[in-house]
């Protein structure tokens, strides 16, 4: 079946514009993150969506970053005003739900402020 | 808060030489224990996982075993292929219930 995807899988932009990055979890998966992966680093939690509950937020770094997730579909992570220290490939995730359950992972959508 | 700290890299080793990746962790709780690979231009994928304390999680020739008294999770293989090389991490999933990961190990494998 279909894995995660995720959309543009490269985006190059210009400091001070935003951008808006797609992820389209697998059907069925109630849970859907969001990571960022800068050069020669580890994956850093940005938020996460499980079911209807309300997010968890506590990973993004600023009130630039924002994500909305329509029910159990497609989820949008914004960047508003982009800086330079943005530029990061940005990982989103779904599992059946939160916790223990595997996470799969999409592509990724690399992100270069220029 | 939690925090996985795994060996650095890179680590370059001959085919079939044995192979360590260490991993350690703070958490609080009980948390599960996971490694995850991605191999060159892939995506990230899970290894293999562990979410109690003795427990070995195993796949591909990996083993890890979850040490609750070293707060550890090293990763083992006896024998390394070519194909082996990749970048490894290890995380963990606390009370948060999100993944926090280390910051990877490259690993190559000469033939």
């Amino acid at each position: 079946g279909a894995g995660v995807s995720q959309s543009p899988s490269n985006k190059v932009t210009e400091k001070g514009k935003d951008v808006e990055l797609r992820c389209d979890p697998i059907s069925g998966h109630t849970a859907l993150y969001w990571y960022r992966q800068r050069l020669g680093q580890g994956l850093e939690f940005l938020i996460y969506f499980q079911g209807n509950s309300a997010p968890d937020k506590s990973g993004l770094p600023s009130d630039r970053f924002s994500a909305e997730r329509t029910g159990e579909s497609v989820s949008t992570l914004t960047i508003q005003r982009t800086q330079q220290e943005d530029s990061a490939v940005y990982l989103c995730a779904s599992s059946l739900a939160k916790g223990a359950y595997e996470q799969y992972f999409g592509p990724g959508t690399r992100l270069t402020v220029t | 808060g939690d925090s996985v700290t795994q060996m650095e890299g890179p680590v370059t080793l001959s085919e079939e030489a044995f192979l360590t990746i260490n991993c350690t962790y703070t958490a609080t709780g009980y948390p599960s224990l996971f490694w995850y690979v991605q191999y060159p231009g892939e995506g990230l994928q899970l290894l293999l996982k562990a979410t109690k304390a003795d427990d070995k999680g195993s796949n591909k020739g990996f083993e890890a075993t979850y040490r609750k008294e070293t707060t550890s999770f090293h990763l083992e293989k006896g024998s390394v292929q070519v194909s082996d090389s990749a970048v490894y991490f290890c995380a963990l999933s606390g009370r948060a219930q999100k993944l926090v990961f280390g910051q990877g190990t490259r690993l190559t494998i000469n033939p």
